[in-house]
């Protein structure tokens, strides 16, 4: 069954304390892995794309790799504007089942960065 | 680009009413929409694709009688939620993408966050 599993739930942080949320999923057949940001009560703000292993993508403070098995969403530095839920979602290959709009998402990380 | 507006951002409604949610795409045309909801500490599941010009398709266990779906233009998309129950409480987010190849990121509008009573 494809799954994607988001640690930890939760994350508290110093500002500037830099840290890593990590994104571990088992699909059929990737075909993209996503990463969003999510403010309460809003709906998720699109981060990054990424495609294969060994791909990187960075923005300001954030940036986020892939492995064969996992992502990690690296956060440099952080400012408590950098407080929100982020998510983690994967798009299976239409060769497995999967469609353009079904992204399987994870439960998300919700960080605090405090000042 | 890419932005997509949902209104209404918050609505309450009593138990047995309907209730219309509106998705558009204000900067791109969208033949394709899609309809997501969101239970508290729960990821986001996928409800149903709505299709431009004809019916929508709905994920496994969501009625199809219970959320009308319609797509009546390449910018706009309705989800009725009909004869609401409380159970029916959730927050409901539109998507679209701009479909520009590979795996194209989908856009998401800001939710609707349906209570009911």
């Amino acid at each position: 069954e494809d799954q994607v599993t988001q640690s930890p739930e939760a994350l508290r942080l110093q500002e500037g304390e830099s840290s890593s949320l990590n994104c571990s999923y088992t699909v059929s057949g990737l075909r993209g892995l996503f990463w969003y940001r999510q403010d309460p009560g809003k709906g998720p703000e699109f981060l990054f794309t990424l495609y294969s292993a060994g791909e990187e993508k960075e923005k300001e403070r954030l940036k986020a790799t892939l492995t064969k098995k996992e992502s990690f969403l690296h956060i440099t530095a952080p400012k408590p504007e950098d407080s929100a839920t982020y998510l983690c979602a994967v798009q299976v290959s239409m060769n497995y089942g999967g469609s353009q709009g079904n992204l399987i998402f994870g439960k998300g990380t919700k960080l605090s960065v405090k000042p | 680009g890419a932005v997509v507006s949902q209104h209404p951002s918050r609505v309450i409604c009593k138990s047995g009413t309907s209730v219309k949610i509106e998705c558009r795409s204000l900067d791109f045309q969208a033949t394709t929409m899609f309809w997501y909801r969101q239970f508290p500490k729960q990821s986001l599941m996928l409800m149903a694709t709505s299709n431009e010009g004809s019916k929508a398709t709905y994920e496994q266990g969501v009625e199809k009688d219970k959320f009308l779906i319609n797509h009546a233009s390449l910018t706009l998309s309705t989800l009725t939620v009909t004869s609401a129950h409380p159970e029916d409480s959730s927050f409901y987010i539109c998507s679209a993408s701009l479909g520009q190849g590979r795996a194209s990121p989908l856009h998401f509008g800001n939710g609707t966050r349906l209570t009911v009573t």
